[in-house]
């Protein structure tokens, strides 16, 4: 049974970087799939962050494209999300995922099949 | 970026009567190669992750309980739940994976 752990501080400072690892148990991330992160301001609604693809390359939100990024350990089973220059806007419940297609096919690499619980993070100081 | 948007913003249903969730997109996401759409919806309830009930538009997760049901393509959707259960009460969003991944504002579903 595949399970994804979101851990990390859960509160930043503006205008520092928020860090946070996803761990996943059950599946060897080098095996296939893509992993990505989503975040949910309190109240609001998903935003796709960015995604590391089993072909090798990271994707990202256009809106974000320029503070995020997004690597991989795989002798660790994990995979990391940085997000540089924090404000208030960037709170949110932030959620690790896995696209549910083992490879990239017609383009795409799917919905998000399996989700980590969540861990919140405020920008405040 | 395609947008993505829900109606209604909220719902009030009866008890084993049907639930129906629109979603529009902005352009279609009909995917010409393979003919399907790259649709995908959600169910979140309240401190829950979201949890994908369909995909391609209309095909169930496993697990998911065949009252629920997909339909449409391009740039018109729609989730139903044939008979709501109290269990069904929670937050529907609407996905594509088209270009890039961006959700609807999601539609709050209650009991009457």
């Amino acid at each position: 049974q595949v399970q994804l752990q979101e851990s990390g501080p859960g509160l930043v400072k503006p205008s520092e970087t928020l860090s946070l690892t996803c761990a996943v148990s059950g599946y060897s991330i080098s095996s296939g799939y893509s992993w990505g992160w989503i975040r949910q301001p309190p109240g609001q609604g998903l935003e796709w962050i960015g995604t590391f693809s089993q072909n090798g390359n990271t994707y990202y939100n256009p809106s974000l494209m320029s503070r995020v990024t997004i690597s991989v350990a795989t002798s660790k089973n994990q995979f990391s999300l940085r997000l540089n220059s924090v404000t208030a806007a960037d709170t949110a419940l932030y959620y690790c995922a896995r696209h549910r297609l083992v490879v990239v096919v017609a383009a795409t690499m799917g919905a998000f099949d399996i989700w980590g619980q969540g861990t919140m993070v405020t920008v405040s100081s | 970026d395609i947008v993505m948007t829900q109606s209604p913003d909220s719902l009030a249903v009866s008890l084993g009567e049907r639930a129906t969730i629109n979603c529009k997109s902005s352009q279609s996401v009909l995917y010409s190669s393979n003919n399907k759409n790259y649709l995908a919806w959600y169910q979140q309830k309240p401190g829950q992750p979201p949890k994908l009930l369909i995909y391609w538009a209309s095909t169930r997760e496993s697990g998911v309980p065949d009252r629920f049901s997909g339909s449409g393509s391009g740039t018109d959707f729609t989730l139903t739940i044939s008979s709501l259960q109290a269990e069904d009460v929670a937050i529907y969003y609407c996905q594509q994976y088209y270009s890039s991944y961006t959700f609807g504002q999601g539609t709050k579903l209650e009991i009457k």
